[in-house]
C-alpha cells in the first residue's frame, strides 16, 4: 500500500499531444510536490501547491485537497518532456510520501 | 540551480564494508533528507535532519547512521553494507521558514557485492 498513488505508470504521446499525469493520495497532506527526473536521474522540482492551479510554461498543476488529489498537465508536448513524473504529498510535519512515478514518452 | 552535491557519485563496495556516503550544500538550508530509490516504489526517506546535530528516522532506517555536525554536511553511513542497500541515494535540502519544496542533489549509485 502506497499512501501516493499516480497514474497512468507508463504513457506515450505524440509530439504536441495535451498530457495529463495524476495523483491521488490517501493521507492527509498539507501540499504537493511535483518532480521531473531526468533520463540521466537528475531530480528537479516543478512545482509545489497547497491549493488550487500553478502554471510555468506549457507545465500546469492543479490540486484539489478535498478529494486528495492533483494533476500535471503538459500542453504541446515535446520529444524534451520524455522523462520520469513524481509527486510528493508532504504531512504536518517535516516529511513527504512518493508516488512511483510516471514514465512519459514523446515521440516526435 | 541549488548548490547541493553528493559525492562519491559511484561506488562499489563489499558486503559487510562500511560506506560513508556525503551531502554537501552551499544554501545554508536548514532541512536535508536521504532517501533510497529502488525500482518499484517511490523515493523512501532514510533519515532527515532539521538542524545541525538534529536527527531523526524515515521509515527505511534500519542498518543506515547520519550524522550533521555542520549545517553545509549530512552525511549517511552504512555500518556493514549488505546487497540489499544497493540503490540510489539523493540528497534533498529545504529551506524551511514555511518553505516547503526540496531540491535534490544529483544522486550516488552505491553496489554492494
Amino acid at each position: 500500500k502506497n499512501e501516493v498513488e499516480q497514474s497512468p505508470q507508463n504513457l506515450t504521446a505524440q509530439e504536441g499531444e495535451f498530457i495529463t499525469i495524476n495523483c491521488s493520495y490517501s493521507v492527509g497532506i498539507s501540499a504537493l510536490h511535483w518532480l521531473q527526473q531526468h533520463p540521466g536521474g537528475g531530480i528537479v522540482s516543478l512545482f509545489m501547491l497547497s491549493s488550487g492551479k500553478k502554471k510555468h510554461g506549457r507545465l500546469i498543476a492543479t490540486i484539489n485537497i478535498q478529494e486528495k488529489h492533483s494533476s500535471l498537465h503538459i500542453t504541446a508536448s515535446h520529444p524534451r518532456d520524455s522523462a520520469v513524473y513524481i509527486c510528493a504529498g508532504r504531512n504536518t510535519g517535516n516529511q513527504f510520501y512518493f508516488g512511483t512515478g510516471t514514465s512519459l514518452t514523446v515521440i516526435p | 540551480d541549488a548548490g547541493i552535491t553528493q559525492s562519491p557519485r559511484h561506488k562499489v563496495t563489499e558486503t559487510g564494508t562500511p560506506v560513508t556516503l556525503r551531502c554537501h550544500q552551499t544554501e545554508n538550508h536548514r532541512y536535508m533528507y536521504w532517501y533510497r530509490q529502488d525500482p518499484g516504489h517511490g523515493l523512501r526517506l532514510i533519515h532527515y535532519s532539521y538542524g545541525v546535530k538534529d536527527t531523526d528516522k524515515g521509515e527505511v532506517s534500519d542498518g543506515y547512521s547520519v550524522s550533521r555536525s555542520k549545517t553545509e554536511d549530512f552525511l549517511l553511513t552504512l555500518e556493514s553494507a549488505t546487497s540489499s542497500q544497493t540503490s540510489v541515494y539523493f540528497c534533498a535540502i529545504r529551506e524551511g521558514k514555511g518553505s516547503y519544496e526540496q531540491y535534490f542533489g544529483p544522486g550516488t549509485r552505491l553496489t554492494v557485492t
